[in-house]
């Protein structure tokens, strides 16, 4: 299974809402995470099972999505939210060198 | 607080060998099967390996099968990843995660390796 995301570069301001894409080459159902990544700190979990928000995570993030096509949405934008973003699909168990997205970079417009 | 360490990386020939660490702890380590994933410079994530919570299943990514070795330590609540004939493409941050219901609920920040002449 390919996961591709795009945009590769998103840029919003503050405040506005970002929309993400994933799409898989075939189904995965909802078994897709979402990731944010930020240089210097750990990897963290935000979205599982495509629209469940993982402990801490604030409201406004929110996924949606099943079968091939997913979507992360984070409204009223904040400045701690400009980071790179990255999908995971496991519907393949064990996980593939290929089982995240090549990512998104959200930046500040 | 759950926490995840990585250690161990540095700047190593090609051909050469390094052992990676993490250690964890604010969880049941021994309950959790856990990973290795890498990103190399300017690349996406990359699963590499992870060993599971029953002690049982090691599996590898293609690109490390039979340099790598995955290990753990239960009682010492610590993951171990060595790797050997270490390639310059094997040059990335690499991460340990748990693993909850086949997706990463955990990491730890990283630790860097270099492989280099």
């Amino acid at each position: 299974i390919v996961m591709t995301q795009s945009p590769a570069t998103l840029s919003v301001s503050p405040g506005e809402r970002a929309t993400l894409s994933c799409r898989a080459s075939q189904s995965v159902a909802t078994k897709l995470a979402w990731y944010q990544l930020k240089p210097g700190q750990a990897p963290r979990l935000l979205i599982y099972d495509a629209s469940t928000r993982a402990t801490g995570v604030p409201a406004r993030f929110s996924g949606s999505g099943s079968g091939t096509e997913f979507t992360l949405t984070i409204n009223s934008l904040q400045s701690e939210d400009f980071a790179v973003y990255y999908c995971q699909q496991y519907s393949e168990w064990p996980p593939r060198e290929g089982t995240f997205g090549q990512g998104t970079k959200l930046e500040i417009k | 607080e759950v926490q995840l360490v990585e250690s161990g990386g540095v700047v190593v020939q090609p051909g050469g060998s390094l052992r990676l660490s993490c250690a964890a702890s604010g969880f049941t380590f021994g309950d959790y099967t856990m990973h290795w994933v890498r990103q190399r410079p300017g690349k996406s994530l990359e699963w590499v390996s992870l060993f599971s919570w029953d002690g049982v299943t090691t599996f590898y990514a293609d690109s490390v099968k039979g340099r790598f070795t995955i290990s753990r330590d239960n009682g010492k609540n610590s993951l171990f990843l060595q790797m050997n004939s270490l390639r310059p493409e094997d040059t990335a941050l690499y991460y340990c995660g748990s693993e909850r219901e086949q997706y990463f609920n955990y990491w730890g920040q990283g630790t860097l390796v270099t492989v280099s002449s």
